[in-house]
């Protein structure tokens, strides 16, 4: 049974700080890996989309890597703004569509 | 493009009582799913359909929860009869047919049964 986790499960940093979200999980023969970003009160937000033969995707201040081999994800975030304060959720999928999610990290960024 | 619509935003019933959400996913998505997010959790998979087929609801209780969508577009999740524990977030998400396309989610229904 596929197996995620992301630590820490909370993260406080000051605006400006460049920091690593962190995603593990226990089964490599995967589909797709995604990060999300979820606001309070609200759905889930596709922020990026590693596809199992990719290494790394970009988009804006954001950079997720993936290596398969060891189970291992992490989302960089560069120059983190209060904005980004929100909770971040990433997700493996295998052959199926089916989505296995982690509990997520929550992310604050402090003014 | 219009992103996926639920509805209610919030409920809250009585244990016993039924209870009904609705979907309307991404034009063109023939791929729905819905998930249910307890506090402090990722989403879980209840049920995902192709089109108008459930092609997967292993994970649907499904001596209380039930589901249709019936041409293929818009869809209908209820409980009935719901209990204490089924307090939760109610997530529907859509998504096109092509291998790598994300998820796009709606903003949920809160569910609260006292």
């Amino acid at each position: 049974k596929q197996e995620v986790t992301q630590i820490p499960a909370a993260l406080s940093v000051p605006e400006g700080e460049n920091l690593v979200l962190n995603c593990s999980f226990t089964d490599s023969a995967i589909y797709n890996l995604q990060w999300f970003r979820q606001d309070p009160g609200k759905g889930l937000t596709s922020l990026l989309l590693i596809q199992s033969s990719q290494r790394e995707q970009t988009s804006g201040r954001l950079n997720a890597s993936l290596d398969k081999s060891s189970g291992r994800s992490t989302l960089y975030i560069a120059a983190s703004q209060p904005g980004d304060s929100a909770t971040y959720l990433c997700a493996v999928r295998r052959g199926s569509e089916k989505l296995v999610f982690g509990k997520g990290t929550k992310l604050t960024v402090n003014p | 493009e219009a992103g996926v619509v639920q509805s209610p935003r919030y409920k809250i019933i009585e244990k016993k009582q039924p209870v009904a959400f609705w979907c309307n996913p991404i034009s063109g998505h023939n791929t729905l799913y819905w998930y249910r997010q307890n506090l402090g959790q990722g989403p879980e998979l209840l049920i995902r359909y192709e089109n108008e087929e459930a092609v997967d609801d292993s994970q649907l209780p499904k001596d209380r929860f039930s589901a249709e969508r019936l041409k293929g577009v818009d869809s209908t999740l209820k409980i009935q009869p719901a209990e204490l524990g089924d307090s939760a977030v109610y997530l529907c998400a859509s998504k096109t047919g092509t291998a790598n396309s994300p998820l796009h989610f709606g903003n949920g229904t809160r569910l609260t049964v006292t």
